[in-house]
């Protein structure tokens, strides 16, 4: 069983549409949280980085984590088709460098 | 302030053969991890560097290596290389050991 499960998708909806994107996690040390936006044939950009439970926004990204759940959510407000690419959750423990990736999510948004 | 840079972006090898890929941080982050991604594993963790020494290091064979430079700068080196280490290879930046991570554009190694 992997460290961290994301939602597989394909997702596709209309513009304008509130976007959910969820991952799960096993590892109880994970204290850190990322999501990281890919287009196609780019590197992954950082969207959100959030530390333990709570909620973070910017702009119309918001990230939820659920530290009781090993939940976490990023959702997208007025999506837009430019928000169309794969979305990976990512996370990792106090001191360690490496980041556990999700397979990612990805979102088409039709105008 | 420029970004993460990776050379080549693009590479070609036979089976059997080596390969080294550089990858430039962004300015000031000294610390630098080397992810591999494909479709069917997605992003897996190779290494990481800081200061010159390798921190972390991932479930990869030991074909797979990699070194920092005093200025931050990485090359990593995949030898006897197979049909399967055929991937878009990840370079990522961050100021200290563990923080936010800047990705930059890969390095695609198709291996024939």
């Amino acid at each position: 069983q992997k460290e961290v499960e994301q939602d597989p998708g394909p997702l596709s909806v209309p513009e304008g549409a509130i976007v959910s994107l969820n991952c799960t996690y096993s590892n109880s040390a994970f204290q850190y949280f990322m999501w990281y936006r890919q287009y196609s044939r780019k590197g992954p950009e950082l969207l959100m980085y959030t530390y333990s439970s709570g909620n973070k926004e910017d702009g119309r990204f918001t990230a939820q984590v659920d530290k009781s759940s090993k939940y976490i959510s990023l959702f997208i407000r007025d999506s837009q088709p430019s928000d169309s690419a794969t979305y990976l959750c990512a996370m990792k423990g106090t001191n360690a460098g490496k980041s556990t990736f999700g397979d990612g999510t990805t979102l088409t948004v039709k105008p | 302030k420029a970004g993460v840079t990776q050379t080549p972006r693009y590479l070609i090898k036979t089976r059997g053969q080596q390969v080294t890929l550089s990858c430039s941080p962004i300015s000031g982050h000294r610390s630098v991890s080397w992810y591999q991604q494909t479709p069917g594993q997605g992003l897996q963790f190779l290494f990481e560097y800081f200061s010159e020494t390798q921190r972390n290091k991932g479930n990869f064979p030991g074909r797979f290596s990699g070194r920092q430079f005093s200025n931050s700068r990485s090359e990593m080196n995949v030898s006897t290389l197979e049909l399967g280490d055929s991937a878009l290879y990840l370079c990522a930046s961050s100021l200290v050991q563990g923080f936010e991570q800047y990705f930059g554009p890969g390095t695609r190694l198709t291996v024939t």
